[in-house]
């Protein structure tokens, strides 16, 4: 198997960019497809991208997936920053029928 | 509106059993795959078990391999996840989630119920 590895916390002023990655330790990061969830404080999770750079219905496209493979990393880039917008952010992706979710980016809007 | 309720979490002693239950509704259940995700407290995400539309294909995640069951019956639209051997680390809340798209399942979460807590505590 391998692992998932986010930054533990990130923070950025309103209105500004920021990006979250997520690294993949073994395997190509485009073997298999990247998703990304938000999980607001209190609050059970909810995808924000599937599939790399796919946004479900009712997700603003602040939003946007990508996946670099020279670092075998994907990332969650979020611009226009909202103070909705803290939250916990975290990539998941599969290898050989186990899903396997990052350890979790803590977003703080200052 | 696809909704995923969860029920059967509680308060459980150390080496017990608990059965979740998820119900769903706002799709056509028997097509698509299902999962169980767990969070424990103050903690990220831990894939459980996932089963495939047709029950014919399930997978462990290893902290749990041998210790639990995933199972449906699409007549009830329903998902279950049977707890056994219970330990403190076990304490989560657990997550059904539905997978994407239908016919095989993909791994890939597209809506997730609001969880129920399991505790396990002597």
């Amino acid at each position: 198997n391998f692992m998932l590895t986010q930054p533990h916390s990130v923070s950025e002023s309103p209105g500004k960019t920021v990006t979250i990655s997520c690294t993949r330790s073994s395997g190509n990061i485009a073997s298999s497809s990247v998703q990304w969830y938000q999980q607001r404080p209190h609050s059970a999770p909810a995808t924000l991208i599937y599939e790399y750079n796919q946004r479900p219905s009712g997700v603003p496209d602040r939003f946007s997936g990508s996946i670099d493979s020279s670092s075998n990393s994907a990332s969650l880039t979020i611009s226009g920053l909202q103070s909705e917008d803290e939250a916990d952010y975290y990539c998941q992706s599969s290898d050989y029928y186990n899903l396997v979710f990052g350890g979790g980016t803590k977003l703080t809007v200052l | 509106e696809v909704q995923l309720v969860e029920s059967g979490g509680g308060l459980v002693k150390p080496g017990g059993s608990l059965r979740l239950s998820c119900a769903a509704s706002g799709f056509t259940f028997s097509n698509y795959g299902m999962n169980w995700v767990r969070q424990a407290p103050g903690e990220g995400l831990e894939w459980v078990s996932s089963i495939s539309s047709n029950s014919i294909h399930t997978y462990y995640g290893d902290s749990v391999k041998g210790r639990v069951t995933i199972s449906r019956d699409d007549a009830r639209n329903s998902v279950y996840l049977q707890l056994n051997s219970l330990r403190a680390e076990d304490t989560a809340v657990y997550y059904c989630t539905k997978d994407i798209y239908q016919g095989q399942l993909i791994f890939v979460i597209d809506y997730w119920g609001r969880g129920t807590p399991v505790t396990v505590s002597s």
